[in-house]
């Protein structure tokens, strides 16, 4: 079965320091991975994803995550954040398949300080 | 594009009653909505995978008496809280997918709370 862990549940961080949040998954047969945030009180919205290619994707908002099949973790990065990335970040894991289910994981809410 | 939306936003209603939460897809074709519960602070959880035209898969430990799922159209899914109890009070999240992709896109949630 798949499952997925995000090691840090709670990141806080200041203003324009950068940021790592962590993502472990694990699976016997070949994943699709994503990250998403959600703001308080509202769903959830795609930051980025790795279905294949290139194992480093990036977001439109300076985001960045790096698929290590090796280590079997996507851990997501920012050079440099803002208060308005503050917010509840999960990451996820699906199998290829009809299915889609997605598979997330505990959360980690990144605090970030002026 | 991509939108989702779920309505209603928030609903109180008495234990015992029953609570119906819609979720649509407002500018694609959804064959295949899921229905997570989140509760304060945790993650989202699987509760049913419902494809257009054809009865909802549930999870394990999920009532599917209780929480009746229907995918009439590629458009529109409901979710049905049936006598409602306090413990069912949490955000309820569904999310719609069209054929051929793996990307969900996420409704903005819908806080049943049950007095």
């Amino acid at each position: 079965a798949q499952s997925v862990t995000q090691l840090d549940s709670q990141v806080p961080v200041f203003e324009e320091a950068p940021v790592e949040l962590r993502c472990n998954y694990s699976s016997s047969v070949s994943v699709y991975l994503f990250w998403y945030v959600q703001y308080p009180n509202q769903g959830l919205q795609l930051l980025l994803k790795y279905l294949s290619g290139s194992t480093l994707v990036e977001s439109i908002n300076g985001f960045e995550a790096e698929f290590n099949k090796s280590q079997t973790s996507f851990h997501l990065r920012k050079p440099s954040v803002h208060i308005s990335d503050t917010a509840e970040y999960f990451c996820a894991v699906s199998e290829p398949g009809n299915t889609g289910k997605l598979i997330f994981g505990q959360g980690t809410t990144l605090q970030v300080k002026p | 594009g991509a939108v989702v939306s779920q309505h209603p936003s928030r609903v109180i209603c008495k234990s015992g009653t029953s609570v119906k939460i819609e979720c649509r897809s407002l500018d694609f074709q959804a064959t295949t909505m899921f229905w997570y519960r989140q509760f304060p602070k945790q993650s989202l959880m699987l509760m049913a995978t419902s494809n257009e035209g054809s009865k909802a898969t549930y999870e394990q430990g999920v009532e599917k008496d209780k929480f009746l799922i229907n995918h009439a159209s590629l458009t529109l899914s409901t979710l049905t809280v049936t006598s409602a109890h306090p413990e069912d009070s949490s955000f309820y999240i569904c999310s719609a997918r069209s054929a051929g992709t793996y990307e969900q896109y996420f409704g903005p949630g819908t806080r049943l709370t049950v007095t």
